[in-house]
Protein backbone atom coordinates (compact mmCIF):
# COMPACT_ATOMS: atom_id res chain seq x y z
CA UNK A 1 0.00 0.00 0.00
CA UNK A 2 2.81 2.52 0.01
CA UNK A 3 3.00 5.59 1.64
CA UNK A 4 -1.23 6.45 0.70
CA UNK A 5 -3.31 6.12 3.63
CA UNK A 6 -7.05 5.88 3.06
CA UNK A 7 -9.63 5.93 6.04
CA UNK A 8 -11.70 4.19 7.18
CA UNK A 9 -11.75 1.09 5.81
CA UNK A 10 -15.22 0.15 6.57
CA UNK A 11 -18.22 3.12 6.31
CA UNK A 12 -21.72 2.94 6.58
CA UNK A 13 -23.86 5.51 5.90
CA UNK A 14 -27.74 6.05 6.08
CA UNK A 15 -28.75 6.49 2.45
CA UNK A 16 -29.39 10.78 1.57
CA UNK A 17 -26.39 11.31 3.62
CA UNK A 18 -23.19 12.82 2.38
CA UNK A 19 -20.08 11.29 3.47
CA UNK A 20 -16.49 12.11 2.71
CA UNK A 21 -13.47 9.40 2.13
CA UNK A 22 -10.17 10.34 3.15
CA UNK A 23 -6.70 10.02 1.38
CA UNK A 24 -3.24 11.09 2.51
CA UNK A 25 0.30 10.57 0.62
CA UNK A 26 3.50 10.95 1.58
CA UNK A 27 5.19 9.69 -1.24
CA UNK A 28 5.15 13.96 -3.22
CA UNK A 29 3.35 12.73 -6.13
CA UNK A 30 1.93 15.36 -7.79
CA UNK A 31 -0.99 13.36 -9.29
CA UNK A 32 -3.54 11.58 -7.34
CA UNK A 33 -6.66 9.62 -8.10
CA UNK A 34 -10.11 8.08 -6.87
CA UNK A 35 -11.33 4.94 -8.04
CA UNK A 36 -14.74 2.69 -7.69
CA UNK A 37 -14.53 -0.90 -7.73
CA UNK A 38 -17.78 -3.08 -7.98
CA UNK A 39 -17.60 -6.91 -7.98
CA UNK A 40 -16.08 -8.38 -11.02
CA UNK A 41 -15.71 -5.13 -12.79
CA UNK A 42 -12.40 -3.13 -13.56
CA UNK A 43 -11.75 -0.07 -11.73
CA UNK A 44 -13.60 3.09 -13.44
CA UNK A 45 -12.16 6.80 -12.30
CA UNK A 46 -14.20 9.01 -10.24
CA UNK A 47 -12.05 12.02 -10.60
CA UNK A 48 -8.57 12.84 -11.12
CA UNK A 49 -5.91 15.96 -10.10
CA UNK A 50 -2.69 16.50 -11.71
CA UNK A 51 -1.66 19.34 -9.58
CA UNK A 52 -2.74 21.45 -6.20
CA UNK A 53 -6.48 23.49 -6.94
CA UNK A 54 -6.84 21.62 -9.67
CA UNK A 55 -8.97 18.15 -11.16
CA UNK A 56 -10.86 17.03 -13.89
CA UNK A 57 -13.36 14.55 -13.70
CA UNK A 58 -13.66 11.02 -14.42
CA UNK A 59 -16.07 8.85 -16.84
CA UNK A 60 -18.50 8.52 -13.75
CA UNK A 61 -18.69 11.53 -11.62
CA UNK A 62 -21.78 12.43 -10.83
CA UNK A 63 -23.17 12.54 -7.80
CA UNK A 64 -19.32 13.13 -6.55
CA UNK A 65 -16.71 16.11 -5.33
CA UNK A 66 -13.62 16.42 -4.74
CA UNK A 67 -11.08 18.79 -3.41
CA UNK A 68 -7.09 19.32 -3.72
CA UNK A 69 -6.38 22.26 -1.50
CA UNK A 70 -2.68 20.41 -0.47
CA UNK A 71 -0.77 18.36 -2.52
CA UNK A 72 -0.56 15.12 0.49
CA UNK A 73 -4.75 14.89 0.52
CA UNK A 74 -7.51 14.19 -1.83
CA UNK A 75 -10.34 13.71 0.21
CA UNK A 76 -13.44 12.42 -1.73
CA UNK A 77 -17.05 13.36 -0.81
CA UNK A 78 -19.96 10.79 -1.88
CA UNK A 79 -23.17 13.13 -2.32
CA UNK A 80 -26.45 11.82 -2.27
CA UNK A 81 -27.17 12.37 -5.58
CA UNK A 82 -25.06 9.27 -6.29
CA UNK A 83 -27.59 6.94 -6.62
CA UNK A 84 -25.79 3.42 -5.94
CA UNK A 85 -22.65 4.24 -3.98
CA UNK A 86 -22.01 1.28 -2.50
CA UNK A 87 -18.77 -0.31 -3.56
CA UNK A 88 -14.88 -0.22 -2.84
CA UNK A 89 -13.01 2.70 -2.88
CA UNK A 90 -9.60 3.55 -4.16
CA UNK A 91 -7.99 6.12 -3.97
CA UNK A 92 -4.02 6.26 -6.07
CA UNK A 93 -1.31 8.58 -7.10
CA UNK A 94 1.61 8.99 -9.23
CA UNK A 95 4.20 11.37 -10.02
CA UNK A 96 2.90 13.20 -12.83
CA UNK A 97 0.34 12.17 -15.97
CA UNK A 98 2.79 12.46 -18.96
CA UNK A 99 2.10 9.05 -20.77
CA UNK A 100 5.26 7.46 -19.77
CA UNK A 101 6.45 5.55 -16.77
CA UNK A 102 6.17 8.03 -14.35
CA UNK A 103 2.22 7.63 -14.27
CA UNK A 104 2.99 4.28 -12.58
CA UNK A 105 0.04 4.65 -9.87
CA UNK A 106 0.23 3.56 -6.70
CA UNK A 107 -3.04 2.24 -4.61
CA UNK A 108 -4.29 2.88 -0.87
CA UNK A 109 -5.72 0.14 0.82
CA UNK A 110 -9.30 1.18 -0.08
CA UNK A 111 -12.51 2.03 1.80
CA UNK A 112 -15.58 -0.24 1.08
CA UNK A 113 -18.70 1.94 1.62
CA UNK A 114 -22.27 0.14 2.68
CA UNK A 115 -25.77 2.47 2.02
CA UNK A 116 -28.03 1.33 4.74
CA UNK B 1 -14.41 3.09 -27.82
CA UNK B 2 -11.64 2.39 -25.90
CA UNK B 3 -11.50 -1.04 -24.16
CA UNK B 4 -9.01 -3.53 -22.28
CA UNK B 5 -10.12 -7.36 -22.69
CA UNK B 6 -8.50 -9.78 -20.36
CA UNK B 7 -8.69 -13.82 -20.38
CA UNK B 8 -9.28 -15.79 -18.89
CA UNK B 9 -11.62 -14.32 -16.54
CA UNK B 10 -10.72 -17.26 -14.25
CA UNK B 11 -7.71 -19.68 -13.93
CA UNK B 12 -6.38 -22.95 -11.26
CA UNK B 13 -3.16 -24.23 -11.39
CA UNK B 14 -1.24 -26.07 -9.07
CA UNK B 15 1.62 -24.29 -7.06
CA UNK B 16 4.82 -24.88 -8.73
CA UNK B 17 3.01 -24.70 -12.15
CA UNK B 18 3.72 -21.48 -14.79
CA UNK B 19 0.85 -19.73 -16.34
CA UNK B 20 -0.14 -17.04 -18.76
CA UNK B 21 -3.03 -14.12 -18.97
CA UNK B 22 -3.68 -12.00 -21.78
CA UNK B 23 -4.63 -8.66 -22.36
CA UNK B 24 -5.92 -7.08 -25.83
CA UNK B 25 -6.72 -3.38 -25.86
CA UNK B 26 -7.79 -1.13 -28.52
CA UNK B 27 -6.78 1.82 -26.87
CA UNK B 28 -4.77 4.29 -29.57
CA UNK B 29 -2.58 5.86 -29.60
CA UNK B 30 -1.11 4.23 -26.79
CA UNK B 31 0.89 5.44 -23.95
CA UNK B 32 1.62 2.60 -21.70
CA UNK B 33 0.57 -0.62 -20.32
CA UNK B 34 0.45 -1.88 -16.59
CA UNK B 35 -0.41 -5.12 -14.59
CA UNK B 36 -1.75 -4.84 -11.15
CA UNK B 37 -2.19 -7.63 -8.59
CA UNK B 38 -4.73 -7.02 -6.56
CA UNK B 39 -5.85 -8.93 -3.74
CA UNK B 40 -9.15 -9.61 -2.43
CA UNK B 41 -10.14 -6.53 -0.53
CA UNK B 42 -6.86 -4.57 -0.80
CA UNK B 43 -5.27 -2.14 -3.10
CA UNK B 44 -3.72 -3.02 -6.57
CA UNK B 45 0.03 -3.16 -6.33
CA UNK B 46 2.10 -2.33 -9.15
CA UNK B 47 4.34 -5.22 -10.95
CA UNK B 48 5.76 -3.80 -14.68
CA UNK B 49 5.25 -0.71 -16.40
CA UNK B 50 5.62 -0.54 -20.17
CA UNK B 51 5.71 2.22 -22.49
CA UNK B 52 5.07 1.69 -26.29
CA UNK B 53 8.85 1.29 -26.89
CA UNK B 54 9.50 -1.82 -24.46
CA UNK B 55 8.33 -5.21 -25.24
CA UNK B 56 9.45 -6.98 -21.93
CA UNK B 57 9.60 -6.28 -18.64
CA UNK B 58 10.21 -8.30 -15.80
CA UNK B 59 9.68 -8.37 -11.87
CA UNK B 60 11.03 -11.34 -10.62
CA UNK B 61 8.50 -14.49 -11.18
CA UNK B 62 6.30 -12.45 -13.44
CA UNK B 63 6.98 -11.20 -16.93
CA UNK B 64 5.10 -8.97 -19.13
CA UNK B 65 5.50 -8.71 -23.12
CA UNK B 66 3.93 -6.07 -25.18
CA UNK B 67 3.64 -6.30 -29.04
CA UNK B 68 2.36 -3.19 -29.92
CA UNK B 69 1.10 -3.67 -33.47
CA UNK B 70 -1.12 -6.53 -32.52
CA UNK B 71 -2.31 -4.72 -29.32
CA UNK B 72 -1.30 -7.52 -27.15
CA UNK B 73 -0.04 -8.02 -23.86
CA UNK B 74 1.04 -11.21 -21.49
CA UNK B 75 1.92 -11.69 -17.77
CA UNK B 76 3.53 -14.98 -17.35
CA UNK B 77 4.06 -16.44 -13.83
CA UNK B 78 6.58 -18.93 -13.29
CA UNK B 79 6.73 -21.42 -10.74
CA UNK B 80 3.63 -20.66 -9.24
CA UNK B 81 3.08 -19.69 -5.71
CA UNK B 82 0.06 -20.12 -3.36
CA UNK B 83 0.38 -16.12 -2.50
CA UNK B 84 0.16 -15.77 -6.43
CA UNK B 85 -3.70 -16.48 -5.61
CA UNK B 86 -5.23 -13.19 -6.13
CA UNK B 87 -6.96 -11.10 -9.39
CA UNK B 88 -4.31 -9.63 -12.32
CA UNK B 89 -5.42 -6.52 -13.84
CA UNK B 90 -4.09 -4.92 -16.81
CA UNK B 91 -4.30 -1.36 -17.51
CA UNK B 92 -3.58 0.88 -20.63
CA UNK B 93 -3.39 4.49 -20.53
CA UNK B 94 -4.06 7.01 -23.68
CA UNK B 95 -1.25 8.83 -25.16
CA UNK B 96 -3.64 12.51 -25.27
CA UNK B 97 -5.27 11.37 -22.07
CA UNK B 98 -3.16 9.84 -19.80
CA UNK B 99 -5.01 10.67 -16.37
CA UNK B 100 -7.78 8.58 -17.77
CA UNK B 101 -6.72 4.78 -17.98
CA UNK B 102 -8.70 2.03 -19.03
CA UNK B 103 -8.60 -0.97 -17.02
CA UNK B 104 -9.93 -4.50 -17.70
CA UNK B 105 -11.87 -6.58 -15.62
CA UNK B 106 -9.20 -8.58 -14.23
CA UNK B 107 -8.05 -12.31 -14.17
CA UNK B 108 -8.43 -14.03 -10.85
CA UNK B 109 -6.03 -16.50 -10.45
CA UNK B 110 -6.54 -19.35 -7.94
CA UNK B 111 -3.15 -21.67 -6.99
CA UNK B 112 -3.40 -24.61 -5.03
CA UNK B 113 -1.13 -26.74 -3.18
Amino acid sequence: DGGITQSPKYLFRKEGQNVTLSCEQNLNHDAMYWYRQDPGQGLRLIYYSQIVNDFQKGDIAEGYSVSREKKESFPLTVTSAQKNPTAFYLCASSWAVTGGALDEQFFGPGTRLTVL
Amino acid sequence: KNQVEQSPQSLIILEGKNCTLQCNYTVSPFSNLRWYKQDTGRGPVSLTIMTFSENTKSNGRYTATLDADTKQSSLHITASQLSDSASYICVVSHYTNAGKSTFGDGTTLTVKP
